[in-house]
């Protein structure tokens, strides 16, 4: 069954280094793993995207270890703004070369002064 | 460069009648995919489009959801009757390759 999961919430100060991972067993194995940032009343914010190893661009890093089962959301130094729900992306391969894109349930980032 | 836009921000209909929601993709982007979040719950796909061809459209609930590409442009998503359990946020999303770039979403309540 293809599931995605998250912790639910996390809480954090400004300044602080953030690490959210999102567990996906039995991902594609030629797709991306996606994460997404949204505020209420909004649509999904697209934050960085990777396929295996390490990415980092000006907002983020995310952390894919070989086995692909998981990846992690790193955000350095966050500040008050960065409050919101993040959510991770994935695609699974099922039968007869379909696959299904799946979000994570989210997880709700509060960042305190 | 404009982003996705759809159309309307919000809906409000009752049981039984038809809403039409809207989307609007980023210029040049093939891919176009609906994704909706019922209350509660996660956010779901729907279908996704290649130009006006239906791709995979494993998400749709029932057959009260109708989903169009004509031309490979814009598209809709047709709820026909809608019922209670319809009420949620609609996402549309589009992209070139990998990376989906989403609107705002349609928030549609049937009373």
């Amino acid at each position: 069954l293809a599931k995605t999961t998250q912790p639910i919430s996390m809480d954090s100060y400004e300044g602080q280094e953030v690490n959210i991972t999102c567990s996906h067993n039995n991902i594609a194995t030629n797709d991306y793993i996606t994460w997404y940032q949204q505020f209420p009343s909004q649509g999904p914010r697209f934050i960085i995207q990777g396929y295996k190893t390490k990415v980092t661009n000006e907002v983020a890093s995310l952390f894919i270890p070989a086995d692909r089962k998981s990846s992690t959301l790193s955000l350095p130094r966050v500040s008050l703004s960065d409050t919101a729900v993040y959510y991770c992306l994935v695609a699974f391969r099922g039968p007869a070369s379909s696959y299904k894109l799946i979000f994570g349930s989210g997880t709700r980032l509060l960042v305190r002064p | 460069e404009a982003g996705v836009t759809q159309f309307p921000s919000h809906s409000v209909i009752e049981k039984g009648q038809t809403v039409t929601l809207r989307c609007d993709p980023i210029s040049g982007h093939d891919n176009l995919y609906w994704y909706r979040r019922v209350m509660g719950k996660e956010i779901k796909f729907l279908l996704h489009f290649v130009k006006e061809s239906k791709q995979d459209e494993s998400g749709m609930p029932n057959n009260r959801f109708l989903a169009e590409r004509t031309g490979g442009t814009y598209s809709t998503l047709k709820v026909q009757p809608a019922e209670l359990e319809d009420s949620g946020v609609y996402f549309c999303a589009s992209s070139i390759l990998d990376t989906q770039y989403f609107g705002p979403g349609t928030r549609l309540t049937v009373l």
